[in-house]
């Protein structure tokens, strides 16, 4: 399977700042997802970005496929925004998760 | 509200018995697939099943099974449980073009 390394693997941020999370695979793949894990545990899909750059609000993601990596920015961060952000790479039948961005976003 | 049903949400058991997981995948979907994530090892495919047939296999262990119904719910079964099968499963369905969508898991606490 392909490998998945995302970085960095823990941020602590000051609400209100911005940063950015990126997603490196080792191998070409059909399909680049970002998840954030809420503290309940749910998965919630961020973004479905084989390529190319997409907005949400206050998030967007890049990823350049030819070069295998993905970026998810968050900007003027809020403490909702706290948990664990994983990039997924689908490529055959299945997802190769990275081992996710431990986020904590402090009043 | 993903789409994507599981439960239960949460089960506690005893080590050596069996349980059964389930998933409903959103309306339309043939695919489900199940995965589960451990403190240790980290978010883990386990198998698919595409309207019926399984399609792919990853790391699930022979202690467990899948099967999926002619109404595309699917069920995940796990036997003789040990310790270390303490995890949240997660299923996942998805659409072409849209990504893969998550239920919000089964927490599964073996004691």
């Amino acid at each position: 399977g392909i490998q998945v390394e995302q970085s960095p693997p823990d941020l602590i941020l000051q609400e209100g700042a911005n940063s950015t999370l990126r997603c490196n695979f080792s191998d070409s793949v059909n399909n680049l997802q970002w998840f954030h894990q809420n503290p309940w545990g749910q998965l919630i899909n961020l973004f479905y970005i084989p390529s190319g750059t997409k907005q949400n609000g206050r998030l967007s993601a890049t990823t350049v496929a030819t070069e295998r990596y993905s970026l998810l920015y968050i900007s003027s961060s809020q403490t909702t925004d706290s948990g664990v952000y994983f990039c997924a790479a689908f490529t055959g039948n299945q997802f190769y998760f990275g081992t996710g961005t431990s986020l904590t976003v402090i009043p | 509200d993903s789409g994507v049903t599981q439960t239960p949400k949460h089960l506690i058991t005893a080590t050596g018995q069996r349980v059964t997981l389930r998933c409903s995948p959103r309306s339309g979907d043939l695919s489900v697939y199940w995965y589960q994530q451990s403190l240790d090892q980290g978010l883990q495919f386990l198998i698919q099943y595409y309207n019926g047939e399984e399609r792919a296999k990853g790391n699930i262990l022979e202690r467990f099974s899948a099967q999926q119904f002619p109404d595309l719910h699917s069920e995940l079964n796990l036997s003789s449980l040990e310790l270390g099968d303490s995890a949240l499963y997660f299923c996942a369905s998805s659409v072409a073009m849209q990504g893969y969508t998550f239920g919000s898991g089964t927490r599964l606490t073996v004691v």
